[in-house]
């Protein structure tokens, strides 16, 4: 099936370092979401992004939905400790079908 | 407002045994998911229902019924268990009116 390529596999920061994170696809996708998933928990959504080129913020995050539609970025500025997780992107193609990248592990060493 | 609710949090099961996974959303949320997520692979869609009363594939059906009970209520069977099946489950819903799809805490399926 099809699957979204999402890069780094995983991340090993120091405290405070700024992390960026990328996912890419061969299909055009109309809205790309991005998920945090911590330990032994669901998927909560952080950013939603609905047209080409859109920059959307909330608080240190920052994602980009890519001007060819095929391709998104997540950023986090000034990392802590409780940023530790599996971050995933997802794209929707119709209504219905979320496709997920595989997720970046983020690890924070105080 | 519990969101979305699953039930058990951890399952194991001897192959052949069959059971039921529980979801219930009490956003009145019209569509609603069932994924299962393995080590490297994100979350793979077994089947959705768009509206109360309709059921459909997803990218990996086989093994899996589905049935919408009500608006609130999904749920996920598997009829023979497999150890291919052992994964985390996740339930999801979404209103008609976003593409936002808001996830429950996952049920841990170990098949042995």
């Amino acid at each position: 099936g099809q699957q979204l390529n999402q890069s780094p596999q995983s991340m090993f920061i120091q405290e405070g370092e700024d992390v960026s994170m990328n996912c890419t696809s061969s299909s055009i996708f109309n809205t790309w979401l991005w998920y945090k998933q911590d330990p032994g928990e669901g998927p909560v959504l952080l950013i939603a992004l609905y047209k080409a080129g859109e920059l959307t913020s909330n608080g240190r995050l920052t994602a980009q939905f890519g001007i060819t539609r095929k391709d998104s970025f997540l950023n986090i500025s000034a990392s802590i400790p409780s940023d530790v997780g599996i971050y995933f992107c997802a794209g929707i193609q119709g209504a219905q079908k979320l496709v997920f990248g595989q997720g970046t592990r983020l690890t924070i060493n105080p | 407002n519990a969101g979305v609710t699953q039930t058990p949090k951890f399952q194991v099961l001897k192959t052949g045994q069959s059971m039921t996974l529980q979801c219930a959303q009490d956003m009145n949320h019209n569509s609603m998911y069932w994924y299962r997520q393995d080590p490297g692979m994100g979350l793979r869609l077994i089947y959705y229902s768009a509206s109360e009363g309709t059921t459909d594939k997803g990218e990996v059906p086989n093994g899996y019924n589905v049935s919408r009970l009500n608006k609130r209520e999904f749920s996920l069977r598997l009829e023979s268990a497999a150890p291919s099946q052992t994964s985390v489950y996740f339930c999801a819903s979404r209103s008609s009116f976003s593409y936002e799809q808001y996830f429950g805490p996952g049920t841990r399926l170990t098949v042995t």
